[in-house]
């Protein structure tokens, strides 16, 4: 079984700061890794995803995640925020087998970004 | 390509009541999902349809709930009866193969 872990809930941070939020995980089989985002009155997108290779996996809109086994996190980042960046980010977790598992969230995180 | 949807939008009913969830997923997709969040909580996993199978159903919560996916294109979810407990927002998903597109969700809100 796994379960994520989104210490969280809620991020404030003006505009063009750098935010960075916190994704840990648990699983006893190996995982793929994902962040989606909701948008106000949205449904869930995905953001990006880690399935293999280069640790270090980026989005279209400037932000990035690193995989990191050891301390099993898969931290969202991004160097300067947008208004349009406020949003829900959820992390998520899937069995590494055939890639049609389900999907185990963490519980979220608001982020605001404040002009 | 038209995306996943999901039909109503918004449900608010009484306790007791029955609500009937729909999906419609992408053409294509044989692997469909439905999640619920329950206010303030993660994102929960009810079951997951191949074609018309169900592939995994651990997630659903009780015997009130009933999904099906008629000929492996649309999903229906029936609460019945629905209690306070069953509020949140249902999301459905799909996918052919790895990533999951999910639909906008339905806020079920029982009174």
């Amino acid at each position: 079984a796994q379960s994520v872990t989104q210490l969280d809930s809620q991020v404030p941070v003006f505009e063009e700061a750098p935010v960075e939020l916190r994704c840990n995980y648990s699983s006893s089989v190996s995982v793929y890794l994902f962040w989606y985002v909701q948008y106000p009155n949205q449904g869930l997108q995905l953001l990006l995803k880690y399935l293999s290779g280069s640790t270090l996996v980026e989005s279209i809109n400037g932000f990035e995640a690193e995989f990191n086994k050891s301390q099993t996190s898969f931290h969202l980042r991004k160097p300067s925020v947008h208004i349009s960046d406020t949003a829900e980010y959820f992390c998520a977790v899937s069995e590494r087998n055939s890639g049609n598992t389900p999907l185990v969230f963490g519980k979220g995180t608001r982020l605001s970004v404040i002009a | 390509e038209a995306g996943v949807t999901q039909f109503p939008s918004h449900s608010v009913i009484e306790k007791g009541q029955t609500v009937t969830l729909r999906c419609d997923p992408i053409s294509g997709h044989d692997n469909l999902y439905w999640y619920r969040r329950v206010m303030g909580k993660e994102i929960k996993f009810l079951l997951h349809f191949v074609k018309e199978s169900k592939q995994d159903e651990s997630g659903m919560p009780n015997n009130r709930f009933l999904a099906e996916r008629t000929g492996g294109t649309y999903s229906t979810l029936k609460v019945q009866p629905a209690e306070l407990e069953d509020s949140g927002v249902y999301f459905c998903a799909s996918s052919h193969f790895g990533e999951q597109y999910f639909g906008p969700g339905t806020r079920l809100t029982v009174t």
